[in-house]
Formats: C-alpha cells, structure tokens, sequence
C-alpha cells in the first residue's frame, strides 16, 4: 500500500491566491521530508527538506518567504505556495525516507499539480 | 545543480526486448539509485547500488555501476508494454538525491 500520501493530486488557483499542499507519512515517523518540483518532461528539483521540529533547510534559489514549509508532526508536512502567480505552475511532490536506515531510498507521494491562472 | 546524465533521453523498443538505460555522474557518491515514474504520478524507487557495488539485480531489472567512469545502466530484460514509463537515475551524496533529467521508455505492444 501507499507509503506517502499527498493531497490534493490537483489544484487550480488564481492568480495571487494561496495553497496548501499536504504530505503524510502512512507508514512510519518520518522526521525528514523532502518537497521536489518538477516542469514537465524535465527532472526533479529540490526545493527544501523539512525537519519536524525546526525550520525547513531551503536549496539555493527557492524563497522560503513564497515556498512555506511547515512540519509540524512526525507524519505531516505541508507546502504553501504563496502569492502563487503563473510561474509556480508545476508539479509539486514530496517524499520521505524510512529513518533509522542506511542508503534509504525515498518513497514519493503522488504529486500535486498546480495550475495558476 | 544536475548531477545524473541519463541517455538516451528517449527510447522506444518493442515488447520482449531488452531496454538499457545510462546513467553518468560527476562527483563520489554514497549510492545510485534508479526510480520510475508513470505520467503524472509520483516516482516509484526500482533498485538501489552502493558505491562499493558492482552489479545488482531485482526481477527483469539488471543494474551496474563504475565508479571509475561514474556511470551506471539499468537494463531491463523482456520488457512489457507495462513498462513504459520515465525512467530517473538519482545520485546520494551525503543523503541528498540529485536526480537525472530522466528517459522516456515506451514499449511498443
């Protein structure tokens, strides 16, 4: 069954709104998540890793003042585009790595496509 | 910044044959792993080889890697039309993924 789950797969906004995204752990505690964006036909980006507890460690060229990063419980993330414009259009996916192990491979949620109009 | 560099970046094969994917990189790594991604889903992970690994196998996938070229392949044997998918090596370095620009497999029935 699904380890990630994340909601919602898609999403429509205007211009100028705000979204949410969410990610939960179904599995396990995960005290690190990762939030990806991907433009199609292309690769994925890290944007961020969130840490439970503490602020979300950003990669260079993601504003964390746009891209808010809340995780707030050891099986919950979330992800607010802010002020969202048409550029922010893409696709958003988190995921997370079953902790306590070495070389763990990352288990992905299913996306969120943001459309901004 | 990218680090994996899969080619070709688009590969169509007919069902039954055998598909192989490469993969070069640029600095040491910890692990490689590949991933596959259905469109508009999320990645799901395929196989994961550690640095001291040469070859590895799961089912009809067959992955290698040389660190001394800083490549990999990913083959994969009597392929399904199911099969057809984006296909994503993914470096880790000190724990960050930095994945590839992907492959796109398409299986012909």
């Amino acid at each position: 069954g699904a380890v990630v789950s994340q909601h919602p797969s898609w999403v429509i906004c205007k211009s100028g709104t705000s979204v949410k995204i969410e990610c939960r752990s179904l599995d396990f505690q995960a005290t690190t998540m990762f939030w990806y964006r991907q433009f199609p036909k292309q690769s994925l980006m890290l944007m961020a890793t969130s840490n439970e507890g503490s602020k979300a460690t950003y990669e260079q060229g993601v504003e964390k003042d746009k891209f808010l990063i809340n995780h707030a419980s050891l099986t919950l993330s979330t992800l607010t585009v802010t002020s969202a414009h048409p550029e922010d259009s893409s696709f958003y996916i988190c995921s997370v790595s079953r902790p306590g192990r070495d070389y763990s491979p990352l288990h992905f949620g299913n996306g969120t496509r943001l459309t901004v109009t | 910044s990218q680090q994996g560099e899969e080619d070709p970046q688009a590969l169509s094969i007919q069902e039954g044959e055998n598909a192989t994917m490469n993969c070069s990189y640029k600095t040491s790594i910890n692990n490689l792993q590949w991933y596959r991604q259905n469109s508009g889903r999320g990645l799901v992970h395929l196989i994961l080889i550690r640095s001291n690994e040469r070859e590895k196998h799961s089912g009809r996938l067959r992955v290698t890697l040389d660190t001394s070229k800083k490549s990999s392949s990913l083959l994969i044997t009597a392929s399904r039309a199911a099969d057809t998918a984006s296909y994503f090596c993914a470096t880790d370095r000190n724990s960050k993924l930095t994945f590839g620009k992907g492959i796109t497999l398409s299986v012909r029935p």
